[in-house]
């Protein structure tokens, strides 16, 4: 069973940034897409955005896109997101969660279910 | 995008019974449809992807349905456990890979 493994709560102020780390046991580190899933006190699941190390493009949501950054190094096998500007509504509990490839043939694809999670990083925003 | 709207937003239910739970999706998501179960203070639990294929360990109580932009998660025989809020989220081709609201499943 792969383990998705994240970095800290963190307490920060209006306006700063925050980076969040998170990373999965296991081989095949490159292939797979990671997601980065937050959900605010009391609130639903909200995509943020994700990447596919091997391809090093990441994919935001629009509400996120000149916000956040999602990065991958594939030197420590460690995918990060960072969120700028940072104000009192993005508190919540930020999660990763690792996707899925299906393959058919020799040719493989990415799917966007997350059947693996990180246990959650807590971010305050608070002044 | 694709935004995901599931129904009701709150079940109040009794172990032992039959509960089933819809989402439907503003455009066709195919088949692309999972669902998850989260219980207070834990992340998300994989239950069903492909709309109707059950994750590694869950119970076959748990059973998915539907297509285009009409899905069912039905439970049947609730246990204590099942008390908890259930997401659906597409994963048809493009991103946002969007969540709907969430059901919430209580005592």
């Amino acid at each position: 069973q792969v383990q998705l493994l994240q970095s800290g709560a963190e307490v920060k102020k209006p306006g700063s940034s925050v980076k969040v780390s998170c990373r999965p046991s296991g081989d095949s580190f490159s292939k797979y897409n990671i997601n980065w899933v937050r959900q605010a006190p009391g609130q639903g699941l909200e995509w943020m955005g994700g990447i596919i190390p091997l391809y090093r493009t990441a994919n935001y949501a629009q509400k996120f896109q000149g916000r956040a950054t999602i990065t991958a190094d594939e030197s420590t096998s460690t995918v990060y997101m960072e969120v700028g500007r940072l104000r009192s509504e993005d508190t919540a509990v930020y999660y990763c969660a690792r996707g899925n490839l299906l393959c058919n043939g020799g040719t493989c694809d990415s799917v966007h279910y997350f059947e693996n999670w990180g246990q959650g990083t807590l971010v305050t925003v608070s002044s | 995008e694709i935004v995901l709207t599931q129904s009701p937003a709150t079940l109040s239910l009794s172990p032992g019974e039959r509960v089933s739970l819809s989402c439907g999706a503003s455009q066709s998501v195919g088949r692309s449809l999972a669902w998850y179960q989260q219980r207070p203070g834990l992340a998300p639990r994989l239950l069903i992807y492909d709309t109707s294929i059950r994750a590694t360990g869950i119970p076959d109580r748990f059973s998915g349905s539907g297509s285009g932009a009409d899905f069912t998660l039905t439970i049947n025989r609730l246990e204590p456990e099942d008390f908890a809020v259930y997401y659906c989220q597409h994963y048809d081709i493009k991103p946002p890979y969007n969540f709907g609201q969430g059901t919430r499943v209580e005592i």
